[in-house]
């Protein structure tokens, strides 16, 4: 099965530009995730999507920070404006089910640099 | 809310000898455990799980874990460690929000096998 796809790969901005970032899950897998892993540290999630609806974004700071999967499908994540500590590669996931016994399909990432 | 630590940020092993990668986990209930690598510039892989059953768990690659409920702990392991899984390795605790499943990683070990 083709695996998370992620783009761009890498993507580099001026602080208070904006940008977005696109996924396309694992056909038939309900459930995205986005997770920011900043250098040196583990991925922290920034939202979570049960098909097209939003399940947790506690962590999202939505003051500058969208996300959206308008037909339960592909998602984008979107930053504006852009500040230095966003600088991070943008992780996004998906998986089949809800109840957390399988593993995560990751995608390859969009390294984000902030200048 | 659950956690995990990963007390080291680097391990070094010599090709040939096993190796060790410890992590220990915060969780209320039944823990699911998962354990995933990361070489560079690419996504988060898959290596394995701890669901129920057999505390030593067997994944991908030569790699299995052990579970010690008592301690804790999740602790990654291999026989004899190869030059090639150098890489950055990931444990994470599976926490429910609200029905859902979201998984809390670690901050990372780096692992260096030296020829």
């Amino acid at each position: 099965e083709a695996g998370v796809a992620q783009s761009p790969r890498y993507k580099i901005i001026e602080k208070r530009q904006s940008v977005a970032f696109w996924c396309n899950p694992i056909s038939g897998h309900a459930t995205l995730y986005w997770y920011q892993q900043i250098l040196g540290q583990g991925p922290k999630l920034l939202i979570q999507f049960q098909n097209n609806g939003v399940v947790d974004d506690s962590q999202l700071p939505k003051d500058r920070f969208s996300a959206e999967r308008l037909k339960g499908v592909d998602s984008t994540l979107k930053i504006q404006p852009a500040k230095l500590e966003d600088s991070a590669v943008y992780l996004c996931a998906s998986r089949w089910g809800t109840g957390g016994e399988d593993g995560y399909t990751f995608g390859s990432g969009t390294r984000l640099t902030v200048v | 809310a659950q956690s995990v630590a990963q007390p080291e940020d680097q391990v070094n092993v010599a090709e040939g000898n096993p190796l060790t990668v410890k992590c220990t986990y915060s969780v209320s209930g039944n823990p699911y455990l998962f354990w995933y690598v990361q070489y560079p510039n690419r996504g988060l892989q898959f290596l394995l799980k701890y669901i129920t059953g057999d505390n030593l768990v067997k994944g991908s690659y030569g790699f299995e874990a052990e579970f010690n409920k008592s301690q804790t702990s999740f602790h990654l392991k291999k026989p004899s460690a190869l030059v090639s899984d150098s890489a950055l390795y990931f444990c994470a605790v599976r926490g429910m929000n609200s029905g859902y499943s979201t998984l809390t990683f670690g901050k990372g070990t780096m692992l260096l096998v030296s020829p």
